[in-house]
């Protein structure tokens, strides 16, 4: 069975600082695609980075970055020099491709970006 | 501007009626997904569609209904035998276009039911 866990449901950090979210997986397949969606206050959900599993060099969007590490099955999400529109609800999710195209869903982290 | 859409923004039924949920996209996408959050929990799975004229449950089908006759609709029915279907609902699309796995998200459906 795929799962996704993420074991913070709240953080907060200051604006300007550094925050990391935690996101571990389970699955048995080797090739597989990682995100990070977050969801503001809105409800739209949005992109905010994706790791391909194939691919060694963690990814990076801007203040967003990954610390991938495939045989921990952790995905873990550093936000840089935060904002306040970075207060939001963040998913881990992940997709396995060629095996019912469903994408599994961690029950959320939700930041605080405090001024 | 390509997207999906879903209407109306909040729904308010009756306990007894089914109520059908809106969902478009013009972004050309195979699949579509229908998920339910819940405050606290994260997005589960209601019905997803790989292509037109298919669909398969997710992990909590019981008490909903989908189809899709066109590429670009995917309407979710929330039928009466939902006994709890007082939630949020998000429409999703994806594409295996270069390999690209990623969902887009329409901006939701609030549905209150007393």
């Amino acid at each position: 069975a795929q799962t996704v866990t993420q074991s913070q449901p709240e953080m907060s950090v200051q604006e300007a600082e550094t925050v990391t979210l935690s996101c571990t997986y389970d699955t048995s397949e080797s090739n597989y695609y990682l995100f990070w969606y977050k969801q503001p206050p809105s409800r739209q959900m949005i992109l905010v980075i994706r790791q391909e599993a194939y691919k060694q060099q963690n990814a990076t969007e801007n203040r967003f970055s990954v610390n991938f590490q495939k045989a921990a099955k952790s995905f873990s999400l550093k936000i840089s020099d935060s904002q306040l529109g970075d207060t939001a609800m963040y998913f881990c999710a992940f997709f396995v491709p060629n095996t019912g195209n469903q994408f599994y869903f961690g029950t959320g982290t939700s930041l605080t970006v405090i001024p | 501007d390509g997207g999906i859409t879903q209407s109306p923004k909040y729904l308010f039924r009756k306990e007894g009626q089914n109520v059908t949920l809106s969902c478009e996209q013009n972004l050309n996408h195979d699949a579509m997904y229908w998920y339910r959050q819940d405050p606290g929990q994260g997005l589960r799975l209601i019905y997803y569609s790989q292509i037109v004229n298919d669909f398969q449950k997710g992990d909590i089908a019981e008490g909903y209904s989908v189809s899709r006759e066109k590429k670009e609709s995917f309407p979710l029915t929330v039928t009466s035998a939902q006994k709890n279907p007082t939630a949020f609902y998000l429409c999703a699309s994806s594409t295996e276009g270069l390999a690209v796995y990623e969902q887009y998200f329409g901006p939701g459906t609030r549905l209150t039911v007393t």
